[in-house]
């Protein structure tokens, strides 16, 4: 079965660079949701999208932006980086009213900002 | 917003015996209560989930319980094995589309 897509897998910024990384949900999921996880915690909230639209906001500094697009992909636009932006980013997808249910993790992209 | 907390934060049991990790949650609103493991360097995957019209979850050596009225629940794990050592994150979420809010982990460890 299809699985959520992320990449890059791995990517290394300096200081005050910009990043872009991508996610691809499993077909027919109209719901993306982003999540950062420092080392040893759990996975923060950072903002969603339904159909497009964001539905929800969380812990997401101005310096990141996101947005989905027609194809339900979503990509998280990181600018201006700093060190404590290294961290796992994990999207996840969604859609009540398809299999899976729940959410669906991707493998996530490990940044890391020296 | 919704709070979830997990305990204990370590857990080491010998192989073969039984992991019961605790959460609970504040939101009474929360329906749909998932259970996520995570391995090193990979992404939170679904190991069962329980919704709030149901009291218990069972798939195989793994069972999950809900009590509404106390706002927690918990996952069994009976007859550990070694590939059981992961992190493991509760998380509690309200109705459609809302994000989920994750529990502060459990690092299981399973003695061989």
């Amino acid at each position: 079965a299809a699985g959520v897509i992320q990449s890059p897998r791995h990517l290394i910024k300096e200081k005050r660079e910009t990043a872009t990384l991508k996610c691809y949900p499993i077909p027919r999921h109209d719901t993306v949701y982003w999540y950062q996880q420092g080392p040893g915690q759990d996975p923060q909230f950072l903002i969603s999208f339904y159909e497009k639209m964001q539905s929800d906001k969380g812990s997401i500094p101005d310096r990141f932006s996101a947005q989905q697009f027609s194809d339900y992909h979503s990509e998280l636009n990181m600018s201006s980086l700093e060190l404590g932006d290294s961290a796992l980013y994990f999207c996840a997808s969604s859609s009540p009213g398809h299999q899976p249910y729940g959410y669906t993790f991707g493998s996530g992209t490990r940044l890391t900002v020296v | 917003g919704e709070n979830v907390e997990q305990h204990p934060s370590t857990l080491s049991v010998q192989e073969g015996d039984s992991a019961v990790i605790k959460c609970t949650y504040s939101d009474s609103a929360s329906n749909y209560f998932p259970w996520y493991k995570q391995e090193l360097g990979k992404g939170p995957q679904l190991i069962i989930d329980i919704r709030s019209n149901v009291g218990e979850k069972k798939d195989q050596r793994i069972a999950v319980t809900l009590n509404k009225t106390a706002k927690h629940f918990s996952l069994h794990i009976t007859e550990t094995q070694p590939e059981d050592s992961a992190v493991y994150f509760c998380a509690a979420r309200g109705f459609g589309n809302e994000k989920l809010t994750f529990g502060t982990g459990t690092r299981l460890t399973i003695i061989p």
